[in-house]
């Protein structure tokens, strides 16, 4: 079955450091991936998507994300963080191409330091 | 307005109740859905409507009864739930048509069940 895997449940980083959350994905074609952002207490925002084509991916907040078929990954980068961005991040799969049914990694859940 | 409500904010019932859950959509989305997300989870699909019509039921218990009554509202009716189906149920929108993947999703109703 499809799945996808975030290795880190909970990452710690110092304002204005460099990030990077982890997403392994497990699909025999290519997939539909996702990154969404939840704060404490509120619903899922969409951070950015990938469907083809160009494999480096901008999305919205100054995040990006890498497609690497090569390693089955889809990880989530920014250069440097802000305290508002501590959060609990999802990556996800859409497991019926185009018809919405999204699963879900486990979450990591992202601290800032100041 | 790219806003998705959701009522009550907070639902407490007993195991005889029966209650409703509402979401209300005015972006002109045809495709609405339903999550329930335990504490420390990710998020779990549901039901999706499309264009009014169920389109996905994930296996649902019968006690979880969705409605869509027109394109901009989705009802969860609820009856003999059970304290494990205590937890955050998301509503979340989107237009198939246009961009499908852009789920639009609500701050949640905070569900206990006594």
């Amino acid at each position: 079955a499809q799945s996808v895997t975030q290795p880190d449940i909970h990452i710690t980083v110092s304002e204005g450091a460099s990030l990077e959350l982890r997403c392994n994905y497990s699909y025999g074609a290519t997939p539909y991936l996702f990154w969404y952002v939840q704060s404490p207490g509120q619903g899922l925002q969409l951070l950015l998507k990938y469907f083809s084509g160009d494999t480096l991916v901008q999305g919205i907040k100054g995040f990006e994300a890498e497609f690497k078929r090569s390693q089955s990954s889809f990880n989530l980068r920014k250069p440097s963080v802000h305290w508002s961005d501590a959060a609990e991040y999802f990556c996800a799969v859409d497991t019926l191409q185009g018809a919405q049914k999204l699963v879900f990694g486990q979450g990591t859940r992202l601290t800032i330091n100041p | 307005d790219t806003e998705v409500t959701q009522t009550p904010k907070h639902l407490v019932m007993g195991m005889t109740n029966k209650k409703s859950l509402k979401c209300e959509q005015h972006m002109g989305h045809r495709a609405m859905y339903w999550y329930k997300q335990k504490a420390k989870k990710p998020p779990e699909l549901m039901f999706v409507y499309s264009y009014e019509k169920l389109s996905i039921n994930e296996s649902v218990p019968s006690r979880f009864s969705p409605e869509c009554p027109n394109s901009s509202l989705l009802n969860l009716h609820l009856h003999a739930l059970q304290p494990e189906d205590s937890a955050l149920y998301l509503c979340a929108s989107s237009q198939p048509d246009r961009d499908p993947y852009e789920q639009y999703f609500g701050p949640g109703t905070r569900l206990t069940v006594t």
